[in-house]
């Protein structure tokens, strides 16, 4: 069964500073990984997707993601954090066979501070 | 794109009352519907997968007959907590996608509260 773990539950970066969120999986196949950001009290919004292809990923609100099949890797970055990124992000690995039956990692909550 | 509507954003009832909750896809044909929980601080837990015509498929440990979800067309589902109890008191969230590979497209879910 395919996993994911978030290895940071809380980050505090300084508004303007650089942001990295980790996140690993296991899977068995090639897998389809999401990252999806949650404003308190609200559902999730889509940053990006990788399915195939180019390795880095470029999603909506500045972000980035990388896959590293070797590292099991699919870890997300902003260069220059917004106060409004404060938020909980959360990875997710997808499973085809399941109609794209997401698996989510225990989320990472960031902190912006001004 | 891709917009989700879910309704009720928020539901106070009392014990024993069932709650309906709908999701609707706005602009895209939802070949399937999938239905999470959220308790506070934590992550998604999924409840159940559901696509248009057919019975949902409840991952282990979700009563089926607690929460009834039907997807009734390429648009719209709906989760009904039946005989609600406190413990059932949680963050709903509904999420639908289309057709091949496309990605899952969230609700803003749905905070459920019963006295």
């Amino acid at each position: 069964a395919q996993s994911v773990t978030q290895p940071d539950i809380h980050i505090t970066v300084s508004e303007g500073a650089s942001l990295e969120l980790r996140c690993n999986y296991s899977y068995g196949a090639t897998p389809y990984l999401f990252w999806y950001v949650q404003s308190p009290g609200q559902g999730l919004q889509l940053l990006l997707k990788y399915f195939s292809g180019d390795t880095l990923v470029q999603g909506i609100k500045g972000f980035e993601a990388e896959f590293k099949r070797s590292q099991s890797s699919f870890n997300l970055r902003k260069p220059s954090v917004h106060w409004s990124d404060a938020a909980e992000y959360f990875c997710a690995v997808g499973e085809k066979a399941a109609g794209n039956k997401l698996t989510f990692g225990g989320g990472t909550r960031v902190l912006v501070k001004p | 794109g891709a917009v989700v509507s879910q309704h009720p954003s928020r539901v106070i009832c009392k014990s024993g009352t069932s709650v309906k909750i709908e999701c609707r896809s706005l602009d895209f044909q939802a070949t399937t519907m999938f239905w999470y929980r959220q308790f506070p601080k934590q992550s998604l837990m999924l409840m159940a997968t559901s696509n248009e015509g057919s019975k949902a498929t409840y991952e282990q440990g979700v009563e089926k007959d607690k929460f009834l979800i039907n997807h009734a067309s390429l648009t719209l589902s709906t989760l009904t907590v039946t005989s609600a109890h406190p413990e059932d008191s949680s963050f709903y969230i509904c999420s639908a996608r289309g057709w091949g590979d496309q990605p899952q497209h969230f609700g803003d879910g749905t905070r459920l509260s019963i006295l």
